[in-house]
Parts: structure tokens; C-alpha cells; sequence
């Protein structure tokens, strides 16, 4: 069955310090790959989604995520963090079953 | 793209009763999800709504607890029937604009965020 894994559950860095998210999935065959983040009281905004192609993908708010075959990875970076980047990062997959599969989420906390 | 509005955005309700969520969407779709998430959770998959069809439901959810309407291609309800607090969570509304869950942009709605007392 298909899983996703995101290891940290919660994630403190100082604004203007790099970002890495972490994302594990598991699937067969080559999955189709989302980051979503969702800030207090909002719903799910996408951030970036890898189908194939180039393994570096960008995203909007200056996200980018790099797709890792070899180690089921789709991690998502940031050079430079935000005082509004703060809220929680979902991974997700998406598999043939037309089903999007969520991971635990990231909670990230942003201090001045 | 699509925006997607939920009402209510919250509500607090007693034991034994039945909420019903509204979804729309500002353009027509096919594919519309309702999700569950609960305190803390990630989120849950309840059930695919395509117009025209039955609602399909995820394993450990049923139509008698969670019955959804889709009456066209821009409007959908689920009803939390005979609430207890464990179904005190956030539940969100998603389309896609494709026939593709693997292709294509889920949007998501704001959410509704019930309470049960």
C-alpha cells in the first residue's frame, strides 16, 4: 500500500535560516508527488508537484523540492525562511487509485 | 483554478445531532473529495463525490454516518449524522480540475471545523 512518511513532526529555525522537509514515500511505481501547507485556520494551498521530468522542481513562495528515486525522497527546501512561512507542510502522493495520500504534516515554527 | 467556499466555517453542536457542510465551487468540476481532519491528525480521505454516481467511500467510513449529496457539478453536502465528540475535527472539501487525481491540482477549501459536545 501506498505511505507517506514525514519523519519530523515539528521544526524550528530562525527567520533567513534554510528550510529542508523532509518526505519519504512508498509506492511501486513512480509516484505523483505534492508538497500542500496549510496555515492556522486556512485550507490546503499547493506549493510545488512533481510528475516527471526534471527532478528539481520549483515552487511558489521560493519552495523547491527535489524527487530522490533511489531514496524515496521528496524533500522540500527553502534558502531563506519567513516570518509567514510558519504554518503546517503536508506531503502527499498521489497514486492510480485517483486517491491523494497524505503525510502526518511538518509543523514549523519561525522565530525572529 | 478553482475556489472553493464551506459553510459554515465552524459550529459547535450537541451529541446524537446531524450537521450538514456545504461545498462550492466556482466552476464546474468533476471530481470532488470530502476529507476528515481530526485534532492534531493529517488528513483523512471520506469519500470521492463524482456528479452523477454514488459517493465512494474510504474503508472505515460509511453512507449511514457520512451521507453526501452531489447534486451538480458545482455544489456538494456531506452530513456528520448523529455526531458524537469523536467526530470533532475539520472537515475539508477538495476538487480536482482534471478527471486525474494523479495530474491534476487538488484545491481545497477553508474547512469546517465542528465541535461536538
Amino acid at each position: 500500500a501506498q505511505s507517506v512518511t514525514q519523519p519530523d513532526i515539528h521544526i524550528t529555525v530562525s527567520e533567513g535560516a534554510s528550510l529542508e522537509l523532509r518526505c519519504n514515500y512508498s509506492y511501486g511505481a513512480t509516484p505523483y508527488l505534492f508538497w500542500y501547507v496549510q496555515s492556522p485556520g486556512q485550507g490546503l494551498q499547493l506549493l510545488l508537484k512533481y510528475f516527471s521530468g526534471d527532478t528539481l522542481v520549483q515552487g511558489i513562495k521560493g519552495f523547491e523540492a527535489e524527487f530522490k528515486r533511489s531514496q524515496s525522497s521528496f524533500n522540500l527546501r527553502k534558502p531563506s525562511v519567513h516570518w509567514s512561512d510558519a504554518a503546517e507542510y503536508f506531503c502527499a502522493v498521489a497514486a492510480n487509485t485517483d486517491k491523494l495520500i497524505f503525510g502526518t504534516g511538518t509543523r514549523l515554527q519561525v522565530f525572529p | 483554478s478553482a475556489v472553493i467556499s464551506q459553510k459554515p466555517s465552524r459550529d459547535i453542536c450537541q451529541r446524537g445531532t446531524s450537521l450538514t457542510i456545504q461545498c462550492q465551487v466556482d466552476s464546474q468540476v468533476t471530481m470532488m473529495f470530502w476529507y476528515r481532519q481530526q485534532p492534531g491528525q493529517s488528513l483523512t480521505l471520506i469519500a470521492t463525490a463524482n456528479q452523477g454516481s454514488e459517493a465512494t467511500y474510504e474503508s472505515g467510513f460509511v453512507i449511514d454516518k457520512f451521507p453526501i449529496s452531489r447534486p451538480n457539478l458545482t455544489f456538494s453536502t456531506l452530513t456528520v449524522s448523529n455526531m458524537s465528540p469523536e467526530d470533532s475535527s475539520i472537515y475539508l472539501c477538495s476538487v480536482a480540475t482534471g478527471t486525474s487525481v494523479s495530474y491534476n491540482e487538488q484545491f481545497f477549501g477553508p474547512g469546517t471545523r465542528l465541535t461536538v459536545l
